[in-house]
């Protein structure tokens, strides 16, 4: 089946500093891509959505400067935490979906645990 | 706008018993649904759909779901538990159109026992 790729998976940094989360789709081409954020146990909040070649659209209450978005291929999205604080840590998940399927060819990767010391 | 609820946070069965995760929508459109587990330290795997054919659907591993317009409901079931069920389990909704984002529920944990 179809494999999205997360990298890192987990990661451990400093207050103030920046870190960047990959998404990868390996043997699809993903026109779009979601980024989710999902607290200890919590749902998965939809943060933005990311179109190759075009900007993201965040969702309300999500601070677009903070969280940079970059979707410059069909499989490949990043996002990067900018000036990461203590409440920044949390679970993020990324999904992509198949550029010829609907929500039937939507997946996920294996997220990335965030922890701001 | 489209929302889930599931019912239960958590639901604890015995090996080789019924399992039922309940589940109620609200969409203003024709909705899709979809049920998603997780294990622990993993991504989302799709369990099943619903997009406006068949109102009972199977997936894989054995579990089913029901669309009941007239109750606004998808409960998740499966007739015998496995160990290896024990996970987080998601009721999404998708309403259809632009992005046709998805509306993930709170999550129920489902525990197996011996």
């Amino acid at each position: 089946g179809a494999v999205v790729s997360q990298h890192p998976s987990w990661v451990i940094c400093k207050s103030g500093t920046s870190v960047k989360i990959e998404c990868r789709s390996l043997d699809f081409q993903a026109t779009t891509m979601f980024w989710y954020r999902q607290f200890p146990k919590q749902s998965l909040m939809l943060m933005a959505t990311s179109n190759e070649g075009s900007k993201a659209t965040y969702e309300q209450g999500v601070e677009k400067d903070k969280f940079l978005i970059n979707h410059a291929s069909l499989t490949l999205s990043t996002l990067t935490v900018t000036s990461a604080h203590p409440e920044d840590s949390s679970f993020y998940i990324c999904s992509a979906r198949d550029r010829y399927g609907a929500n039937e060819k939507l997946f996920f990767g294996s997220g990335t645990q965030l922890s701001v010391l | 706008a489209q929302s889930v609820t599931q019912l239960d946070s958590h639901v604890s069965v015995s090996e080789g018993t019924p399992v039922l995760l309940r589940c109620n929508y609200s969409s203003s459109y024709s909705p899709s649904l979809f049920w998603y587990v997780q294990h622990p330290n993993k991504g989302l795997q799709l369990l099943l759909k619903y997009t406006s054919a068949a109102t009972l659907v199977k997936g894989i591993n054995g579990f089913e779901a029901e669309f009941k317009k007239s109750e606004t409901s998808f409960h998740l079931t499966k007739p015998s538990a496995h160990m290896s069920d024990a996970a987080e389990y998601f009721c999404v909704v998708s309403d259809n159109t632009g992005f046709q984002k998805l509306v993930f529920g709170t999550g129920t944990r489902l525990l197996v026992s011996p």
